[in-house]
């Protein structure tokens, strides 16, 4: 079972950028995962699905300042131009033989 | 447009049942594997349980196991669980998601299990 390990917090100025990272653990480093958003008082947004190729494929509507890429057992989120409505929680999640599981999740604020 | 709109939840009694409802609308449903999320007050996202889109294969998080059960009707594009043996640790708002990767979701509906 994969274990997905992202920072509990980050910060970033308004019209900056900011790189999310989620981890998988050792033998699942090939791992798909799933980035979602959270907004205050609201609920899950899928943003992307991501390969660990770094290619991935964004949920419909999704602003282009969102991307997704790959190293190793990283996956990365990369928000530029920060809006103030991206302070959001940001979960990353995988599945394995038919169970899920969600990273700790990274609270992010638009300083 | 995928809407998916989740009832059934409330206030209910240590050891009691509860049966939350997903009304799913703008896809085909029978094509899609579907699950149930919770997030516990203050806390974040668990999976709790999922199943294929024939509703055959079904799966479950070790903490519902035993517990829970998912099922859906595709001829009504609706999901359920059923939660019996409630605990307290299963406070929690209940959200209904879209295929593997969760692509679409639910508002959620708040489940509260208390004396």
């Amino acid at each position: 079972q994969p274990v997905l390990t992202q920072s509990s917090s980050a910060s970033a100025s308004l019209g900056s950028s900011v790189k999310l990272t989620c981890t998988l653990s050792r033998g699942h480093s090939s791992y798909m995962i799933a980035w979602h958003q959270q907004q205050p008082g609201k609920a899950p947004r899928y943003l992307m699905k991501l390969e660990g190729s770094g290619s991935y494929n964004k949920g419909s509507g999704v602003p282009d300042r969102f991307s997704g890429s790959s190293s190793g057992a990283d996956r990365y989120l990369t928000i530029s131009n920060l809006q103030s409505e991206d302070e959001a929680d940001y979960y990353c999640e995988t599945w394995d033989n038919n169970s899920w599981v969600f990273g700790g999740g990274t609270k992010l604020t638009v300083l | 447009e995928v809407q998916l709109l989740e009832s059934g939840g409330g206030l209910v009694q240590p050891g009691g049942s509860l049966r939350l409802s997903c009304a799913a609308s703008g896809f085909t449903f029978s094509n899609y594997a579907m699950s149930w999320v919770r997030q516990a007050p203050g806390k974040g996202l668990e999976w709790v349980s999922g199943l294929s889109g024939s509703g055959v294969l079904t799966y479950y998080a070790d903490s519902v196991k035993g517990r829970f059960s998912i099922s859906r009707d595709n001829s009504k594009n609706m999901l359920y669980l059923q939660m019996n043996s409630l605990r307290t640790d299963d406070t929690a708002v209940y959200y209904c998601a879209k295929d593997r990767q969760f692509d679409d979701w639910g508002q959620g509906t708040l489940v509260i299990v208390s004396s």
